[in-house]
């Protein structure tokens, strides 16, 4: 089965530092790997997808990931960290292998930054 | 193009109720989900659909059932509300299942 670990569930940063959340994965086959942001009261919205090609993604908002095969990590980074990126951040992997049609999600990481 | 929609936002209900949350898509998405969002353990799958039609279970679907008889929409059904069933539910949809999902803005329920 897959699995997704977000190492951390709270991260806190000041503004205007770098921002690095981590993600792990399992998957048999190569994965399509994906990181939402939530903000509170909000449903999630993609920030970022990795599927074939490229290794370093670029997302919204100054974020950007790196897929690393032999690590089996996709942590997304951001090198300026602002106010408006306090929400939560969930990674996901495609559930291909395992028959379904579907994602599995993280458990989240809570961002935090301070003034 | 109003995306995902959800209703109703806020429900409460009493243990041993039923209730329908309604999901809604306007994007000819084939693909669609039910998730549930507790505190700390991310979104975990009940039902998804593949099309009108064909529905399938996710990781925890027990308690829940769906139907899918439009590609439009995409209902929820809880029987027999149980306090374990508290818990925020987003509806999303894509294209298929290696693009991105839209979601919804999310139902907060309550079973007391």
């Amino acid at each position: 089965a897959q699995s997704v670990t977000q190492l951390g569930s709270h991260v806190s940063v000041s503004e205007g530092a770098l921002v690095l959340l981590r993600c792990n994965y399992s998957s048999s086959v190569p994965p399509y790997l994906f990181w939402y942001v939530q903000y509170p009261n909000q449903g999630l919205q993609l920030l970022l997808k990795y599927t074939t090609g490229a290794t370093l993604v670029k997302g919204i908002n100054g974020f950007e990931a790196e897929f690393k095969k032999s690590e089996t990590s996709f942590h997304l980074t951001k090198p300026s960290a602002h106010m408006s990126d306090a929400a939560e951040y969930f990674c996901a992997v495609s559930d291909y292998d395992t028959g379904r049609r579907a994602l599995t999600f993280g458990s989240g990481t809570r961002l935090q930054v301070q003034p | 193009n109003a995306g995902v929609t959800q209703t109703p936002k806020f429900r409460i209900l009493k243990i041993g109720q039923s209730m329908t949350l309604q999901c809604a898509q306007d994007m000819n998405h084939n693909y669609m989900y039910w998730y549930r969002q507790d505190p700390g353990m991310g979104l975990k799958l009940i039902y998804y659909s593949v099309g009108a039609g064909i529905t399938d279970k996710g990781e925890v679907p027990n308690g829940y059932n769906v139907s899918r008889s439009t590609t439009e929409d995409f209902p929820l059904r809880l029987e027999l509300a149980a306090p374990s069933q508290t818990s925020v539910y987003f509806c999303a949809s894509s294209l298929d299942p290696y693009n991105e999902q839209f979601f919804g803005p999310g139902t907060r329920l309550t079973v007391l």
